[in-house]
């Protein structure tokens, strides 16, 4: 059954570092996105994207943030200049067409611990 | 944000007990209810989804839509020690897109 991946499942990494998170979606869906779950909270979303360009984004999603499809398959998330409070589980999301799906599956998520 | 409201729990019930999960919602707008299933440090996995109001059933899970009053819930039936987890309702306006708006979770353990 096709699912969503993520690299890598743990990242550690220092206070104004930056950092970059992968995600392969599921190979033909066309809508994709990023949440994140600080422990003991709701997830949140961040950020949607679909056509090559951003098409929704929450309030967390500022000029820290930034999200890119470098090629066919992958869909990245990159944190610049990383907080404390970044610290979280990212959980990427994939949904297929236009019409009918509005079912979004989720990859098992990486761990940023930012110290 | 206080759109989705989920009572956190933790709830735990014997093998075999049907589980009631709830949801309620601020949103008019919301359209579309969905359940997930998340395990502890993993990825929330799809469960239910449903469209407006009514009842859906899939095997043990029948997932109820109430948009008069806001309201959803998950049943799950005959429940079993490998439903342990935290269910997370979740909804979206409806929009293409779909950005979700999550629930806190509730945490459920079942003993054998």
């Amino acid at each position: 059954e096709p699912e969503v991946t993520q690299t890598p499942s743990h990242q550690v990494t220092q206070m104004g570092q930056e950092v970059i998170l992968r995600c392969v979606p599921i190979s033909n869906h066309l809508y994709f996105y990023w949440y994140r779950q600080i422990l003991g909270q709701k997830v949140e979303f961040l950020v949607s994207f679909y056509n090559n360009e951003i098409s929704e984004k929450s309030e967390i999603f500022d000029d820290q943030f930034s999200v890119e499809r470098p090629d066919g398959s992958n869909f990245t998330l990159k944190i610049r200049s990383t907080k404390l409070e970044d610290s979280a589980m990212y959980f990427c999301a994939s949904k297929g067409g236009p019409t009918g799906s509005y079912e979004q599956y989720f990859g098992p998520g990486t761990r940023l611990t930012v110290t | 944000q206080k759109e989705v409201e989920q009572d956190p729990g933790p709830l735990s019930v014997p093998e075999g007990a049907i589980v009631s999960l709830n949801c309620t919602y601020s949103n008019s707008a919301f359209q579309y209810f969905m359940w997930y299933r998340q395990y502890s440090r993993k990825g929330p996995e799809l469960l239910m989804y449903t469209y407006s109001s009514g009842n859906k059933e899939d095997g043990r899970f029948t997932a109820q839509v109430d948009k008069s009053s806001k309201y959803i819930s998950l049943f799950i039936r005959d429940s079993q020690p490998s439903d342990s987890a935290t269910y997370l309702c979740a909804m979206s306006r409806g929009s293409t897109l779909g950005r979700l708006y999550f629930g806190r979770g509730t945490q459920l353990t079942v003993w054998p």
